[in-house]
């Protein structure tokens, strides 16, 4: 079974730029997830998508972060414009369905200089 | 809203002895689920193992054990026979099972850093 695909793995970028990330998920897992993990921090949930339908986007920064899944299948998150603090790697998970466990990407590493 | 906490930035074993990585978490639901990840340097998310709030038995899995006090709010991860490969970052996590309108986000800590010396 293949697992959770992320693409770019880094992305080098000035401040002001835009950025984009794109997820796809294990097949058939219908709950799609955007983490941000800062140096030395635990990663922290952006949005959860069930379906193409996002179930929570409350610590999505809605000013300058997007995000969708239009089939259901795969996702892109996106940061427009960068900002410094937005560094940080991005992961992406999934799960059959929101009560069962997680899997992980292998992130994209975003650099804003 | 819940918060998870690992106290230990870092750990250090010996290659084959034993350690044990410390979790505390705050919440006021009664059903949830706890996990352990592993983060090696590829970036990885790995799942350890995982404790539904509800089972008294502590989880096990191989090398990994789990020693859940619900009372205490304690959730830490023992590391048998440690081996080379287990050096990564360590992650707990907390997970509803209740959460309204569906979500179940995970909540994570910030990690401690298991260094293996051969």
């Amino acid at each position: 079974e293949a697992g959770v695909a992320q693409s770019p793995r880094y992305k080098i970028i000035e401040k002001r730029q835009s950025v984009a990330f794109w997820c796809n998920p294990i097949s058939g897992h219908a709950t799609l997830y955007w983490y941000q993990q800062i140096l030395g921090q635990g990663p922290k949930l952006l949005i959860q998508f069930q379906n193409n339908g996002v179930v929570d986007d409350s610590q999505l920064p809605k000013d300058r972060f997007s995000a969708e899944r239009l089939k259901g299948v795969d996702s892109t998150l996106k940061i427009q414009p960068a900002k410094l603090e937005d560094s940080a790697v991005y992961l992406c998970a999934s799960s059959w369905t929101g009560l069962e466990t997680q899997y992980f990407g292998p992130g994209t590493r975003l650099l804003v200089l | 809203a819940q918060t998870v906490t690992q106290s230990q930035p870092e750990m250090s074993v010996q290659e084959a002895e034993t350690v044990t990585l410390s979790c505390t978490y705050d919440t006021s639901e009664s059903d949830y689920y706890l996990f352990w990840y592993k983060q090696p340097p590829s970036r990885q998310m790995i799942l350890v193992i995982r404790q539904e709030a509800y089972k008294q038995q502590n989880a096990t899995e191989n090398r990994f054990s789990v020693n859940f006090q619900k009372a205490a709010k304690s959730f830490s991860l023992k590391i048998s026979d440690s081996q080379l490969g287990d050096a990564a970052m360590y992650f707990c996590a907390y997970r509803s099972v209740h959460s309204g309108g569906g979500a179940d986000g995970l909540t994570f800590g910030k990690g401690t850093h298991l260094i293996i010396q051969p």
